[in-house]
């Protein structure tokens, strides 16, 4: 069965410090998808990155980049030159081609906490 | 309006009372879920449909019920509301494309007491 860990429950650093979430996942699909979502104090759920099995290339998106690496199962999210209004709990999730790439829902990690302090 | 949406967005209920959590989408996706987010476990799947008429069970479905008789209607039933279904119930929606992420409601906040 698929599994992601976040090992990080809560990182807390002062702005303009650069971040690297954690995110490894367990499959045996060889084709899956891999995705970031950000929850903010609000409460909602907003999407960041959807990546799939056979892209290894590292993705950019102003200060957020996102490093794959499927030698080490890794999925990891790296925010430069943190900002206040990134602090959120940062959430990272699998779906499996073999369920559709996602007819079977999302498996979430627990979640990493991210305080960025003024 | 379109998207997906949840009511009610807060909810307070007793112990033994049963409780409908409803889910709207307007984009006739096949897809919906259910999901319940709780301190220290993330998100967790409860029920899913893949059609009208089509679910399946997720992850953690005891002590859910749901229904889909409208494509663009999910919702979610709680028959005897307990303590530990104390949680923030998320609903998605999901086209059925690979190249489209999970598109999620405002949650709904249930407090059992």
């Amino acid at each position: 069965a698929q599994k992601v860990t976040q090992a990080q429950t809560e990182i807390s650093v002062v702005e303009k410090e650069d971040v690297t979430l954690d995110c490894v996942y367990e499959t045996r699909d060889t084709t899956y998808y891999l995705f970031w979502y950000k929850q903010p104090p609000s409460g909602e759920l907003v999407f960041l990155i959807r990546r799939n099995s056979f892209d290894e290339q590292n993705e950019i998106s102003g200060r957020y980049s996102w490093n794959f690496q499927k030698s080490t199962s890794s999925f990891n999210f790296t925010i430069t030159a943190s900002q206040v209004v990134d602090s959120a709990v940062y959430f990272c999730a699998l779906s499996e081609a073999g369920s559709g790439g996602g007819a079977d829902g999302l498996t979430f990690g627990k979640g990493t906490h991210l305080i960025i302090q003024p | 309006d379109a998207g997906i949406t949840q009511s009610p967005r807060y909810k307070i209920t007793e112990t033994g009372r049963q409780v409908t959590l409803m889910c709207h989408q307007t984009w006739s996706h096949s897809y919906m879920f259910w999901y319940r987010q709780d301190l220290g476990h993330g998100l967790r799947l409860i029920y899913y449909s893949a059609a009208a008429d089509i679910t399946d069970k997720g992850e953690v479905p005891d002590g859910y019920v749901v229904s889909r008789s409208k494509t663009e209607n999910f919702p979610l039933t709680l028959e005897s509301a307990t303590r530990s279904q104390t949680s923030v119930y998320f609903c998605a929606s999901w086209g059925g494309d690979s190249i489209y992420e999970q598109y999620f409601g405002p949650g709904t906040r249930l407090t059992v007491t």
